[in-house]
C-alpha cells in the first residue's frame, strides 16, 4: 500500500468546520482514498471514500487534490461526538489480496 | 440491522488455555478480517479472508489461527495464548476485498491473558 501521512492531533471548536489533511504523494492511479474514524471505546467506522472527484455524504465531505497527492476530510460543523481518531487509508481498486493498513491517524479534539 | 458481532466482548484467561473469539456478519460479505489494537501500535491486521475457505496472513499472524467454513462466520483461535496477546481485537467485514468497498467493524473484544 502507498503510505499516508496525517498530523498527530488537531483541535476544533464545537459547531465550527474541521479540515483534516492527509498526504499520499505515492498514490497510484487505482488507489481509492478511504477515511475511517474511531470513537473512544468503539471499533472503527467508515466515514467516506473517493477516487478522483470530491465526495459528500451525510457524515462528511472529501476533497481530493487535482494531482491526488493529498486529500482533506471536511466535517462541516464539528460536534462533541466527532471527537475521535481519524484514519486516512489507501486501497487499490483491484488488489483483492491486500492488507488493510491503518496508520496512527489524527486525534481530533472538539472543544465546547 | 446490518452488523458485525463479536463474542465475547471481554475475556480474561490464563496462559496456554485455548480460546476462540467468534465473529459473525449478517450482510453476506465475502471479505472478513481480524485486527488487534495496542497502545502506540495502532490497528494491525492479523488475518483476512477473501471468501469461504480462503484465508491469508496479515501483518501479525503469529500465535493465531482462523477458519472460514461459512460465509458469515470468521472465528479467531488462540491455541496457546500468551500475555503478549493481551489486546483489543476487532473483526471486520466488507462486500469484497477490492478497494472500492468499505469495511464494517465489530464492537471489539478485550482479551487479557495472565
Amino acid at each position: 500500500d502507498a503510505k499516508t501521512t496525517q498530523p498527530n492531533s488537531m483541535e476544533s471548536n464545537e459547531e465550527e468546520p474541521v479540515h483534516l489533511p492527509c498526504n499520499h504523494s505515492t498514490i497510484s492511479g487505482t488507489d481509492y482514498i478511504h477515511w475511517y474514524r474511531q470513537l473512544p471505546s468503539q471499533g472503527p467506522e467508515y466515514v467516506i471514500h473517493g477516487l478522483t472527484s470530491n465526495v459528500n455524504n451525510r457524515m462528511a465531505s472529501l476533497a481530493i487534490a487535482e494531482d491526488r497527492k493529498s486529500s482533506t476530510l471536511i466535517l462541516h460543523r464539528a460536534t462533541l461526538r466527532d471527537a475521535a481518531v481519524y484514519y486516512c487509508i489507501l486501497r487499490d481498486i483491484d488488489n483483492y489480496g491486500q492488507n488493510f493498513v491503518f496508520g496512527p491517524g489524527t486525534r481530533l479534539s472538539v472543544l465546547p | 440491522e446490518a452488523q458485525v458481532t463479536q463474542n465475547p466482548r471481554y475475556l480474561i484467561t490464563v496462559t496456554g488455555k485455548k480460546l476462540t473469539v467468534t465473529c459473525s456478519q449478517n450482510m453476506n460479505h465475502e471479505y472478513m478480517s481480524w485486527y488487534r489494537q495496542d497502545p502506540g501500535l495502532g490497528l494491525r491486521q492479523i488475518y483476512y479472508s477473501m471468501n469461504v475457505e480462503v484465508t491469508d496472513k496479515g501483518d501479525v499472524p503469529e500465535g493465531y489461527k482462523v477458519s472460514r467454513k461459512e460465509k458469515r462466520n470468521f472465528p479467531l483461535i488462540l491455541e496457546s495464548p500468551s500475555p503478549n496477546q493481551t489486546s483489543l481485537y476487532f473483526c471486520a467485514s466488507s462486500l469484497s476485498g477490492a478497494g472500492v468497498y468499505e469495511q464494517y467493524f465489530g464492537p471489539g473484544t478485550r482479551l487479557t491473558v495472565t
